[in-house]
């Protein structure tokens, strides 16, 4: 299993549509993990961070699996302004730094 | 609060060519990251400082690459002769706590798009 990995896209969406985008990762031991907001040509803002059995914020769901090692984000009622990239990072082995996937894009449209 | 200050924004240059970028983290931010990010690709590690010092460069591709963190605060990356495959944007961010990079939230600047032809 790659360390880190995600839901290849894209995902294209009406607005409104409920959407959900899977990480897996194999590092067992990890205890946090990070969904990041990227536009394009612009630098990876944090949007989520999740640290137990998930987190939510608004219209973002986060959830974890720690059984079958994977984070899911759940986006509901999506708007033209959710269209981006969406990174999802775990600590690597040593918990000194991020692991980033390579992105699951998502694009709504009207 | 000023975000993470990058410099150059866009840098073309020919394989062979030196070229260098400039980093200045958020203010009282103890760990200071490098990555690069290949179109398409996630973001990826090159080196990551805590204040001055090296904590990983395992990735970094030292024959070409270096960095440094003088003083703890701003940073610069260097590649030296650049190739094709350098072809990136190069990313700094920096989080504030020194006790593992891996759960505390790191801070993007807004990247160095370096184009080798």
């Amino acid at each position: 299993r790659k360390e880190v990995e995600q839901d290849p896209g894209p995902f294209n969406v009406p607005e409104g549509a409920t959407v959900a985008f899977n990480c897996t990762y194999s590092n067992s031991a990890s205890q946090s993990f990070f969904w990041y907001r990227q536009d394009c040509r612009k630098e990876p803002k944090l949007l989520m961070s999740v640290y137990s059995s998930g987190n939510e914020d608004g219209r973002f769901t986060a959830q974890l699996n720690r059984a079958s090692q994977y984070i899911s984000l759940l986006i509901r009622d999506s708007k033209l302004s959710d269209s981006a990239t969406y990174l999802c990072a775990v600590p690597n082995q040593a918990g000194t730094a991020l692991i980033f996937g390579k992105g699951t894009t998502l694009s709504v449209s009207s | 609060e000023a975000g993470v200050a990058q410099s150059p924004r866009y840098k073309i240059i020919e394989k062979r060519q030196s070229v260098a970028f400039w980093c200045n983290p958020i203010s009282g931010h103890a760990t200071l990251y490098w990555y690069q990010q290949i179109l398409g690709q996630g973001p990826k590690l090159l080196i990551q400082f805590q204040n001055n010092g090296v904590v990983d460069d395992s990735q970094l591709p030292k024959d070409r690459f270096s960095a440094e963190r003088l003083k703890g605060v701003d940073s610069t990356l260097k590649i030296q002769p650049a190739k094709l495959e350098d072809s990136a944007v190069y990313l700094c961010a920096s989080s504030y706590s020194i006790s593992g990079g891996g759960t505390d939230t790191q801070y993007f600047g807004p990247g160095t798009r370096l184009t080798v032809l």
